[in-house]
């Protein structure tokens, strides 16, 4: 079975700009989670998302938004990029949304923002 | 005080020694603990959840975690080059979401 994959793998945004990434959870999997991971720090906890509907939020500005599909996809929206947008934005998935739940990991999509 | 405290390292070892790898927590609701291993540039890969205090053991790997001390460990017996990576541990709370708070990360580096 495949894993929690995410697109696209690196990007380069100018400042200012708007970038859409996306994530499949693995198989039967309905919750999906962001994560941002600055060099050198663990990841924090930006959304999370069950059954389509947002059900936690972490402290990031309102540039930062995301939403999940039928299909239990997800897309991550950040607009007016900063220069301090530049991570790794991690999608996490895992069967329910409570604390019972085993959560993995994608490979990640690298954002910099010049 | 931060919520999950982890030395970042680097901690460097030689192939083949026990490896100990630690991290405190401040908030008696977190419940569930787990490790992750992750290679440069890459995710996180689950290595360890446990969610009681006392040993967990997987190959080569042993999780123990006191909640009395709020302190969690990952132990690696015969580490290998293979192991070098930054290890993250991870912790949540009872509750409707699964929310993780992850620690800086410790880079481990094992020398042939």
């Amino acid at each position: 079975d495949a894993g929690v994959t995410q697109s696209p793998t690196h990007l380069i945004k100018t400042r200012g700009q708007q970038v859409t990434l996306r994530c499949s959870p693995i198989s039967g999997h309905k919750s999906v989670s962001w994560y941002q991971q600055v060099l050198g720090q663990g990841p924090q906890f930006i959304f999370q998302y069950y059954e389509k509907e947002e059900r936690g939020r972490g402290n990031f500005p309102d540039r930062f938004s995301a939403r999940q599909f039928p299909n239990y996809s997800s897309e991550l929206n950040v607009n007016a990029l900063l220069l301090g947008d530049s991570a790794l934005y991690l999608c996490a998935s895992s069967l329910g949304r409570g604390g019972g739940n085993t959560i993995y990991f994608g490979e990640g999509s690298w954002l910099t923002v010049v | 005080q931060k919520e999950v405290e982890q030395d970042p390292g680097p901690l460097s070892v030689p192939e083949g020694a026990i490896v100990s790898l630690n991290c405190t927590y401040s908030n008696s609701a977190f419940q569930y603990f787990m490790w992750y291993r992750q290679y440069s540039r890459k995710g996180p890969e689950l290595l360890m959840y446990t969610y009681s205090s006392g040993n967990k053991e997987d190959g080569r790997f042993t999780a123990q975690v006191d909640k009395s001390s709020k302190y969690i460990s990952l132990f690696i017996r015969d580490s290998q080059p293979s192991d070098s990576a930054t290890y993250l541990c991870a912790i949540l709370m009872n509750s409707g979401y699964s929310t993780l708070t992850f620690g800086k990360g410790t880079m481990l580096l094992v020398s042939p």
